[in-house]
């Protein structure tokens, strides 16, 4: 079935450091791909999202871009703060077909120190 | 109101207890989602309902699970006899419709510890 494959945690960075969250994806169809965050203590929340090939999602400084020809959608920052530090999804919905879930990556914790 | 609400946050069962948990969704969103979510894993769908109507349940791991949305607004997921397997946070989520191109807005969780 579908699924997603994002990188294991934790991962550690020292602030103002350079970000990337791999994720892969199945390509069946043509699924809508998104970066969901899960900060300490609060609900799941809508990072970004890409919706067809080669399309860019960004917000708060991330960036990923839905890569077609090697079902990638990374997730990028040029520059972390110690408020970045939460729990990053990857996710994809089949695009029009509302009668399924979104389906998730495992997540990964991102952990920046000052 | 503001967001997706849940009630309650936490829930203790015993093994064989039945258990409800209930979503408030956004008012207006046709579509309700609910998701389960082990600890230290993604969240794992488990059924959709536009308005009342349920049309995907596939995602439900047996038939212990049930779900409702019988106004097409507050749904509650029910789950008999539960085992410790059930052990997880619930999550509901509702947009405005089911495409993709609308946003999911998830709700707090469900914290169900299963003793």
């Amino acid at each position: 079935g579908d699924s997603v494959t994002q990188m294991e945690g934790p991962v550690t960075l020292s602030e103002e450091a350079f970000l990337t969250i791999n994720c892969t994806y199945t390509a069946t169809g043509y699924p809508s791909l998104f970066w969901y965050v899960q900060y300490p203590g609060e609900g799941l929340q809508l990072l970004l999202k890409a919706t067809k090939a080669d399309d860019k999602g960004s917000n708060k400084g991330f960036e990923a871009t839905y890569r077609k020809e090697t079902t990638s959608f990374h997730l990028e920052k040029g520059s972390v703060q110690v408020s970045d530090s939460a729990v990053y999804f990857c996710a994809r919905h089949p695009l029009g077909g509302g009668a399924d879930g979104l389906t998730f990556g495992k997540g990964t914790h991102l952990i920046i120190q000052p | 109101g503001a967001g997706v609400s849940q009630s309650p946050r936490y829930k203790v069962a015993k093994r064989g207890q039945d258990v409800a948990l209930r979503c408030d969704p956004i008012s207006g969103h046709v579509s309700l989602f609910w998701y389960q979510q082990a600890l230290g894993q993604g969240p794992e769908f488990l059924t959709y309902f536009q308005n009342e109507a349920q049309l995907d349940k596939s995602g439900l791991p047996s038939d212990r699970f049930f779900a409702e949305r019988p106004e097409g607004s507050v749904s509650t997921l029910k789950i008999q006899r539960t085992q410790q397997e059930d052990s997880a946070v619930y999550l509901c989520a509702s947009s405005f419709y089911g495409d993709s191109l609308y946003e999911q807005y998830f709700g707090p969780g469900t914290r169900l510890t299963v003793t």
